[in-house]
């Protein structure tokens, strides 16, 4: 069956580099596109960004000059990476196939 | 980038009530809707895709519509378990954007 799992470090440290993996399983990533949403306590959810069966990838505009999601197809592995992070990226980060299945989420908390 | 308005952030309703949910887009993006329930520390579940398909296992009681570039979510008979917050996502240009979400209580 179709299943994601986000993994990731928990803790950041503001102005670093956040680094997050989804794991894949029953579907490949060359014929279905994942997409990350993140959703900071309390509050609603954001699409960050997509990256396509092709390999190609849209970015949420806001977040376009930090994020960047790339994959690798022999793993069914989709990373995340986002630099400078801040405060305010304390969130839950989901990864989802074209958001109909979706991971059960990684906490991220920046903080010093 | 396509702005989808959730214009009730709570709503409160009894038990075998009908309830409707509304998510107005700011411009036409056709079928191109889905609409999520998401449950206190649990990621969201699709419920409909294309603006009035049923996602598999999801209950009959919920179904989907639109007028235009409104969309609307309906609960047939509201049960316990539909409790949570709803969110419609646009899929049909990028950024896809969701719904500020309502928030869906038991009176």
């Amino acid at each position: 069956q179709v299943q994601l799992k986000e993994s990731g470090p928990g803790l950041v440290k503001p102005s670093l580099t956040l680094s997050l993996t989804c794991t894949v399983s029953g579907f490949s990533l060359s014929s279905y596109g994942v997409i990350w949403v993140r959703q900071p306590p309390g509050k609603g959810l954001e699409w960050m960004g997509v990256i396509w069966g092709n390999g190609n990838t849209n970015y949420n505009s806001a977040l376009k000059s930090r994020l960047s999601i790339s994959r690798d197809t022999s793993k069914s592995q989709v990373f995340l990476k986002m630099n400078n992070l801040q405060t305010e990226d304390t969130a839950m980060y989901f990864c989802a196939r074209s958001a109909d299945f979706w991971g059960p989420g990684t906490m991220v908390t920046v903080s010093s | 980038d396509i702005q989808m308005t959730q214009s009730l952030a709570s709503l409160s309703a009894s038990l075998e009530e009908i309830v409707t949910i509304t998510c107005q887009a700011s411009q036409d993006i056709g079928n191109w809707l889905a609409w999520y329930q998401q449950k206190p520390g649990k990621s969201p579940q699709l419920l409909i895709h294309s603006a009035t398909s049923l996602a598999d296992g999801i209950p009959s009681r919920f179904s989907g519509s639109r007028s235009g570039t409104q969309y609307s979510l309906k609960i047939s008979r509201l049960q316990v378990e539909d409790t949570g917050i709803y969110y419609c996502l646009q899929r049909y240009s990028n950024p896809w954007t969701f719904g500020g979400g309502t928030k869906l209580e038991l009176k």
